[in-house]
């Protein structure tokens, strides 16, 4: 099955400075790559998502890349403020449909 | 649109009781839903994926016996906590899709068995 590991666990960034979160995956059936963001107690909510077929894609703030010869892609948030703190999932799903999701990054934006 | 719910949001029970969890699709049909279990700082660990109309899918480790899903219908799925423990006390979140596609989460449901 699929293997995705995410790195780092924790991430303490200054507000105003941009965060980076990288995870790869095993499964090269993967097409499909989403991120989320869970705050505590909640259900994951997602931020922004990449296609096989695509290198990179950016949604204002935030920004996707995806090496699909590396397997690894990667999650890029500019100008972080105090509300991006949360707990950051990616994930790769395959042809099977089935999510599976890294171990996830505790961003803390410090104000 | 693509709004899922949960039901109950938090359940309290003790040891050796079943409790049920149900998730809704409430504004379009879902012919695939998934559940998942969170522990405490941990990821989303996937239990089952179920088809409407079909018997669940277990990923392994995961006992079909004491986790049973019913998937009755495209808008509902159930997860029956069976003689629970108080290891099986954990944040249970569903998901709805059309045919396995973008999955759509529901709020969870914290289970703290006593």
């Amino acid at each position: 099955g699929e293997n995705v590991e995410q790195h780092p666990s924790t991430l303490s960034v200054q507000e105003g400075d941009s965060a980076v979160i990288k995870c790869t995956y095993s499964d090269s059936a993967s097409n499909y790559f989403p991120w989320y963001k869970q705050e505590l107690g909640k259900r994951p909510q997602l931020i922004i998502d990449i296609r096989s077929n695509v290198g990179e894609k950016k949604d204002q703030r935030i920004a996707v890349t995806l090496n699909k010869t590396a397997k690894h892609f990667s999650l890029h948030i500019t100008e972080t403020q105090p509300e991006d703190s949360a707990v950051y999932f990616c994930a790769a799903r395959s042809n099977d449909y089935k999510l599976s999701f890294g171990a996830g990054t505790t961003v803390t934006v410090r104000a | 649109g693509a709004v899922v719910s949960q039901h109950p949001s938090w359940v309290i029970c003790k040891s050796g009781t079943s409790v049920k969890i149900e998730c809704r699709s409430l504004d379009f049909q879902a012919t695939t839903m998934f559940w998942y279990r969170q522990f405490p700082k941990q990821s989303l660990m996937l239990m089952a994926t179920s088809n409407e109309g079909s018997k669940a899918t277990y990923e392994q480790g995961v006992e079909k016996d004491k986790f049973l899903i019913n998937h009755a219908s495209l808008t509902l799925s159930t997860l029956t906590v069976t003689s629970a423990h108080p290891e099986d006390s954990s944040f249970y979140i569903c998901s709805a899709s059309i045919s396995g596609k973008e999955q759509y989460f529901g709020p969870g449901t914290r289970l703290t068995v006593t």
